[in-house]
């Protein structure tokens, strides 16, 4: 069983630019979640992709966006970045919405400069 | 709204001896409680979680957790800690069926550290 793979696992950007961060669901999982983590802090939701819709989204702005495919892979797009986007993104799957168990991926390191 | 405070920044305790962290919520329903550990550089690992019935929960690596609807805690426990257990920890907590999709509310964590 193959579990939740991220890439790019580190990255660097200036101000300004856009990023893309993918994420591959463990077999079997239709859900996938998105949690920014910045440095010394808990992983805050950004949202959720249910069925390929987003079904749930934190308190994030709209430059934040994602998309889930059909296999159920993820990405998270973020527009004019700003230095405070500097975070560990992590990406988690489950089975369903409301299993409670999610499996987290290893995260991609994103540095704004 | 819900949350979860992890009162501890950071832990030092003995390798071998017993160790508790402690985690309190606030959330309005029955909350769905987990334990997530970190290892530098890595991602989440579920140790254990809290839907309903017996309140002592038992997870992986030796370690469980008590929930205490009355004091609003979810603390973890383990009674001989490893160097191994060295890692950050993360308390959370689970939004109901009510909401229509699953987000899970992280407290801002604990690092532990152990000593030979």
């Amino acid at each position: 069983e193959t579990g939740v793979t991220q890439s790019p696992t580190h990255l660097i950007k200036t101000r300004g630019q856009q990023v893309t961060l993918r994420c591959s669901s463990q077999s079997g999982h239709n859900t996938v979640s998105w949690y920014q983590q910045a440095l010394g802090q808990g992983p805050q939701f950004i949202f959720q992709y249910y069925r390929e819709e987003e079904n749930g989204r934190g308190n994030f702005p709209p430059r934040f966006s994602g998309l889930q495919f059909p296999n159920y892979s993820s990405e998270l797009n973020v527009n004019a970045l700003e230095l405070d986007d500097s975070a560990l993104y992590l990406c988690a799957s489950s089975s369903g919405l409301y299993t409670g168990e999610l499996f987290f991926g290893e995260g991609s390191r994103l540095t704004v400069l | 709204a819900q949350s979860v405070t992890q009162p501890d920044i950071h832990i030092t305790v003995s390798e071998g001896a017993s160790l508790e962290l402690r985690c309190n919520y606030s959330y309005g329903a029955t909350p769905y409680l987990f334990w997530y550990v970190q290892s530098p550089g890595q991602g989440l690992q579920l140790l254990l979680k809290y839907f309903s019935g017996d309140t002592l929960v038992q997870g992986i690596k030796g370690f469980e957790a008590e929930f205490k609807r009355s004091q609003s805690s979810f603390n973890l426990r383990k009674p001989s800690v490893h160097w191994s257990d060295a890692a950050e920890y993360f308390c959370a907590v689970g939004a109901s069926r009510n909401t229509g999709f699953q987000k899970l509310v992280f407290g801002t964590g604990t690092r532990l550290l152990v000593s030979p």
